[in-house]
């Protein structure tokens, strides 16, 4: 099993730019999260799932959409690209949810707004 | 609502001990257990569930008080190894919130 697999790692975007982060997992886990975390804090919650055609605001949704049409993958679009969105994204699953499940995380994608 | 982690630093000697703490103003169904190294990808400690348990791995443990919203993490004899953030997370929905971090340094 790859676990969770993110693409791209490193990506610089010009302001204004789109993107999609890619996230997808092999372990047949319902729940998928989007989390970024900015340098020296800590991870906020972006978008999460609790299964393929369901999808749910974090705390910090905003200039960012998702969409869950399988249950291997959940991609995050970023749609105009601002510099307050240059962060570490991380894409976790789990098996189960309501906090009970242990999350799995990929290696992250590194985006640079500029 | 994010929960809060204290201390935000920690610096110790090998062999030390430290204790972080994470509260929360909301009841919580669990509390989990992360360790982030510079640069790579936060990793599982533990859950904790309701009922007050007390969990361990290797010389690391964590309680969770329920009816206090609290849950602390103990690191006992600490190595270099345990170098990190030390993050928490609580749920009381089908989301998983962190706090905000702790930075642990073990110097030898």
């Amino acid at each position: 099993n790859a676990g969770v697999t993110q693409t791209p790692k490193f990506r610089i975007l010009k302001i204004g730019q789109s993107m999609t982060l890619q996230c997808a997992q092999d372990m047949n886990h319902n729940y998928m999260y989007w989390y970024r975390q900015d340098p020296g804090m800590g991870l906020k919650l972006i978008y999460y799932s609790v299964g393929a055609g369901i999808t749910d605001k974090g705390e910090v949704p905003n200039g960012y959409n998702v969409s869950r049409s399988t249950t291997e993958d959940f991609p995050l679009r970023l749609e105009l690209a601002a510099p307050s969105q240059t962060s570490v994204y991380f894409c976790a699953s789990s098996k189960k949810g309501q906090g009970n499940e242990k999350l799995f995380f990929g290696s992250g994608t590194q985006l640079s707004v500029l | 609502q994010q929960p809060v982690q204290s201390p935000q630093a920690v610096i110790l000697r090998e062999g030390e001990d430290a204790v972080i703490n994470c509260s929360s103003s909301k009841a919580l169904y669990s509390v989990h257990w992360y360790r982030q190294k510079h640069g790579e990808a936060p990793v599982f400690l533990m859950i904790l569930l309701k009922g007050g348990e007390q969990k361990g791995h290797d010389k690391i443990s964590a309680s969770f008080n329920e009816k206090k919203q609290q849950s602390s993490l103990y690191l006992t004899a600490s190595q270099l190894s345990y170098s990190g953030t030390y993050f928490c997370g609580t749920s009381n929905t089908g989301k998983l919130i962190f706090g905000q971090g702790t930075t642990l340094q073990v110097k030898p």
